[in-house]
């Protein structure tokens, strides 16, 4: 069965560094979704990609997030700097469409969880 | 802005029973509903989804059914076995296929 997959499944780094976190969706999902979940509350979406748009991106921290899909398959978050509120599980997702479209059942990957010390 | 909540923070049942948890949601507008079960350091795995043309959809073991006059949603477990163990999240499509969760309900299955 396909699967979303994410790497690392860990992550442990010191506040003010650089941390890049990477998915791969579906084989033939158009849309890739990344999600911070905090411990104890359920995900909240940070960005939205369709093919290699950002569809997207109202609640991601530009100051310090960015992510891309330049190629429109799989996709790279990155935090620089890290700081100590963003120890969380990141989690990406995956549909076959669904920007403007049909509403497509979002499968999302193991997730890298993230320790900021 | 717009949530979705959770009724029970923590259900516990015997081994066998059924389980029902609810979840309340506050977009009158939405159209699409998920239920998604997370196990501990893994990432949530899709149970069953239900659109808001239906009122009860089923799937094996598991039934999800929806209340659009109340704004109401449950996941019904049938024979919950230890393997349900889990948190379990409903989610809302707020539109573009963007889902808003809820902050889960943890099930304890005791045997």
């Amino acid at each position: 069965e396909a699967e979303v997959a994410q790497s690392p499944r860990y992550k442990i780094t010191e506040k003010s560094q650089a941390v890049a976190f990477w998915c791969d969706p579906i084989s033939g999902h158009a849309t890739l979704y990344w999600y911070r979940q905090i411990l104890g509350q359920g995900p909240e979406l940070l960005v939205q990609f369709q093919d290699e748009s950002v569809v997207d991106d109202s609640q991601l921290p530009k100051d310090r997030f960015s992510a891309e899909r330049l190629k429109g398959v799989d996709s790279t978050l990155k935090i620089q700097p890290a700081e100590l509120g963003d120890s969380a599980m990141y989690l990406c997702a995956s549909s076959l469409a669904g920007s403007g479209g049909a509403i497509e059942t979002q499968y999302f990957g193991p997730g890298t969880r993230l320790l900021v010390l | 802005g717009e949530s979705v909540g959770l009724h029970l923070p923590t259900l516990s049942v015997q081994e066998g029973d059924n389980s029902i948890i609810n979840c309340a949601y506050s977009n009158s507008a939405s159209d699409y509903f998920i239920w998604y079960k997370q196990e501990s350091g893994k990432g949530p795995q899709f149970i069953i989804d239900i659109r808001s043309n239906m009122d009860k959809r089923q799937g094996q073991r598991v039934t999800v059914l929806l209340n659009k006059t109340v704004k109401h949603l449950s996941l019904q477990i049938a024979a919950t076995q230890p393997g349900d163990s889990a948190v379990y999240f409903c989610a809302e499509n707020s539109g573009g296929n963007k889902l808003v969760f809820g902050a889960g309900t943890i099930l304890r299955v005791k045997s």
